[in-house]
């Protein structure tokens, strides 16, 4: 099981630069998850999608953040145009969705840094 | 109302010491599965324990057990025989009906040598 991946692990863009954060999620997983954290406000869930469809995306900060899944194994998560404030570390988590038992699983992140 | 509660935002522990950090939950639900998760200075977020709302026993992982109150919806994590490694963030989380989650502030553990 290689886990959920991300890609990249570091990103470091100027401002007003497009970011596109990227997320391969556990085969079988059908719950996919984009999480911010930062020191100021901790893990924010900024999206969550079921089966491909987003479900939950009142997190999203505001339009220059959207999120994609055009399939079962990939995900996306875009900011344009990005700024400072978007410095974060920006993690991907998957679960199945047969129970509560299910736990998430999460990647290794990707730190975004806006100078 | 906050779903999760940590009201500890640091806590200090002797090595091979027990140490318990502490998680309260709000919800109207009849099932749910609480979680905690260890994040160690290098970032990554790892799944440590996981307790049903109808699981009768508390559960227990290695070192790591849950001290799961219901009636006082608390689902506190004891850490037991402290390494140096147990050094991290921890996060206690809830799933309620959906597929959402919900997770605590955190709280930050060190082990004192």
């Amino acid at each position: 099981d290689a886990g959920v991946i991300q890609s990249p692990r570091h990103e470091v863009t100027e401002m007003g630069q497009e970011v596109t954060l990227r997320c391969k999620p556990i085969s079988g997983h059908n719950s996919l998850f984009w999480y911010r954290q930062t020191m100021m406000r901790g893990l924010e869930l900024l999206i969550y999608f079921n089966n491909n469809v987003p479900i939950d995306d009142s997190g999203m900060p505001e339009d220059r953040f959207s999120a994609k899944m055009p399939n079962a194994s990939f995900s996306t998560l875009k900011i344009q145009p990005s700024e400072p404030r978007d410095s974060a570390v920006y993690f991907c988590a998957s679960s199945s969705n047969t129970g509560r038992r299910s736990p998430l699983h999460f990647g290794n992140g990707t730190r975004l840094t806006v100078t | 109302a906050q779903k999760i509660t940590q009201t500890q935002p640091g806590m200090f522990v002797q090595e091979k010491e027990a140490v318990t950090l502490d998680c309260t939950y709000d919800t109207s639900d009849q099932s749910y599965g609480l979680f905690w998760y260890k994040q160690p200075s290098s970032g990554e977020m790892i799944f440590l324990i996981y307790q049903g709302s109808y699981d009768e026993q508390n559960a227990t992982e290695g070192r790591y057990s849950l001290n799961f109150q219901k009636a006082r919806k608390s689902a506190n994590l004891v850490i037991s025989a402290s390494q140096l490694g147990d050094s991290a963030m921890y996060f206690c989380a809830m799933r309620e009906g959906g597929d959402q989650f919900y997770f605590g502030t955190g709280t930050s553990l060190t082990v004192i040598p």
